[in-house]
């Protein structure tokens, strides 16, 4: 089973205006975390925002936020007032395991991705 | 400037000949990764390293070796039994912040078979 499912092979959207990406998770670990990259056509991932699974609120940074429905297992990332550099690959990734407070290091598992396209 | 890089940007590899692909970074990070992607996919781990001269297999490890002789280089070579190398390479390198460990990347390696 898809353990990062991102439903949306490409989305469109205006210049300023709001867009929502979808991913939903699939994990029986109670401790994870749930990232957001970035790939433009030059190739290089750039990490946006991230949540951890007992985090109480959604993680927003600048005009990035991260809508968190547990209960869903949903991590959809929410870009505000879309500019043409937006247009890129978006992907949702996973990390499950890391224990609260301590050291622990492995594996992202990522979706297939999103193509976002800003219109003028 | 801190930061993660590749090198060679492009490689090319004959059949039955095995290659190198470079990854430094300077952030002083402990763990390092290596990730292959194919064209239109998400990214798969191929081994990864927490500490110096120490590393584990990821999930398509198979033709593929690495080491981790020094804290800020992290070489991957494909070997001649990987047969079909041609894809993208990113190279990361992550650290704990809070709860959860971040990983950056470099800026990749293509890698293409003649």
């Amino acid at each position: 089973a898809q353990k990062i499912t991102q439903t949306q092979p490409g989305m469109f959207v205006q210049e300023k205006e709001a867009v929502t990406l979808d991913c939903t998770y699939d994990t029986s670990d109670p401790s994870y975390g749930l990232f957001w990259y970035k790939q433009p056509s030059s190739g290089e991932m750039i990490f946006l925002i991230y949540q951890g699974s007992y985090d109480q609120q959604n993680a927003t940074e600048g005009r990035y936020s991260l809508n968190f429905q547990k209960a869903r297992k949903s991590a959809n990332l929410v870009i505000s007032a879309s500019q043409l550099g937006d247009s890129a690959m978006y992907f949702c990734a996973m990390r499950e395991g890391a224990n609260a407070g301590g050291t622990s290091y492995g594996k992202l598992t990522f979706g297939q991705g999103t193509i976002l396209t800003v219109h003028p | 400037d801190g930061g993660i890089t590749q090198s060679p940007k492009y490689l090319f590899r004959k059949e039955g000949q095995n290659v190198t692909l470079s990854c430094e970074q300077n952030l002083n990070h402990d763990a390092m990764y290596w990730y292959r992607q194919d064209p239109g996919q998400g990214l798969r781990l191929i081994y990864y390293s927490q500490i110096v001269n120490d590393f584990q297999k990821g999930d398509i490890a198979e033709g593929y070796s690495v080491s981790r002789e020094k804290k800020e280089s992290f070489p991957l070579t494909v070997t001649s039994a990987q047969k079909n190398p041609t894809a993208f390479y990113l190279c990361a390198s992550s650290i704990q912040q809070g709860v959860w460990e971040t990983q950056y990347f470099g800026p990749g390696t293509r890698l293409l078979v003649l």
